[in-house]
């Protein structure tokens, strides 16, 4: 089975700070994706990378950074936390060039004060 | 550009009782469509996915969904829900490749005992 972990389930930091969040997969695929989630909103794609030190901004890109350096970690950075960043991290993974699904991580819950 | 809607915030069912929850899509050419399921706590469980061919899929945990073009659609259907089917179900619509997934906002489904 593929598994997606991520770093932490719950996380609680300051207005200001540096984030890190982090997400391993297993089964050595292409693609990878951070979203968020939020109520009534669904899933908001962030980035994804569909290879090693590369990467694509999503949908809602704004105040976040990503990094690629092993083709089975995918980081999200938020440089500058701020409490409208709260909200549940997901990320994804994806086998390229077949026809698959994405396989989520159990998400990260942020909150940011 | 690719958009999901799921109309229903909140759905209350009996034991029992059939379900359906709506999905609709706006897509230019033959979508990818997916079904995730959330359970608290949880990341997301694909349900089952529409890549080609048979426009009724069947599903894990007895679930089905029809793709009707002409109308846009993806419902999702069970025939009897279960007490442990209440979570929350998103809808996602994939490009070709079924690496840009957009989801709808979510359907939450409590049921009655």
């Amino acid at each position: 089975d593929v598994k997606v972990t991520q770093s932490s389930r719950y996380l609680v930091k300051r207005t200001g700070e540096k984030v890190f969040l982090e997400c391993v997969q297993d089964m050595d695929h292409e693609n990878m994706f951070w979203y968020r989630q939020d109520p009534g909103l669904g899933l908001r794609l962030i980035y994804f990378s569909y290879d090693v030190k590369m990467k694509e901004k999503g949908d809602i890109p704004e105040g976040y950074s990503v990094s690629r350096e092993k083709k089975e970690r995918f980081s999200l950075i938020l440089e500058s936390a701020s409490t409208n960043q709260t909200s549940m991290y997901l990320c994804a993974s994806l086998p390229l060039g077949v026809e698959d699904t994405q396989y989520f991580g159990p998400g990260t819950r942020l909150t940011v004060l | 550009a690719q958009s999901v809607t799921q109309p229903d915030i909140h759905i209350t069912v009996s034991e029992g009782a059939s379900l359906e929850l709506r999905c609709n899509y706006s897509y230019g050419a033959t979508p990818y469509l997916f079904w995730y399921v959330q359970s608290p706590g949880q990341g997301l469980q694909l349900l089952l996915k529409y890549f080609s061919g048979d426009t009724l899929v069947q599903g894990i945990k007895g679930f089905e969904a029809e793709f009707k073009r002409s109308q846009s659609s993806f419902n999702l259907r069970k025939p009897s829900v279960h007490w442990s089917d209440a979570a929350e179900y998103f809808c996602a619509v994939g490009n070709n490749a079924g690496n840009m997934l957009t989801f709808g906002g979510g359907t939450r489904l409590m049921v009655k005992p």
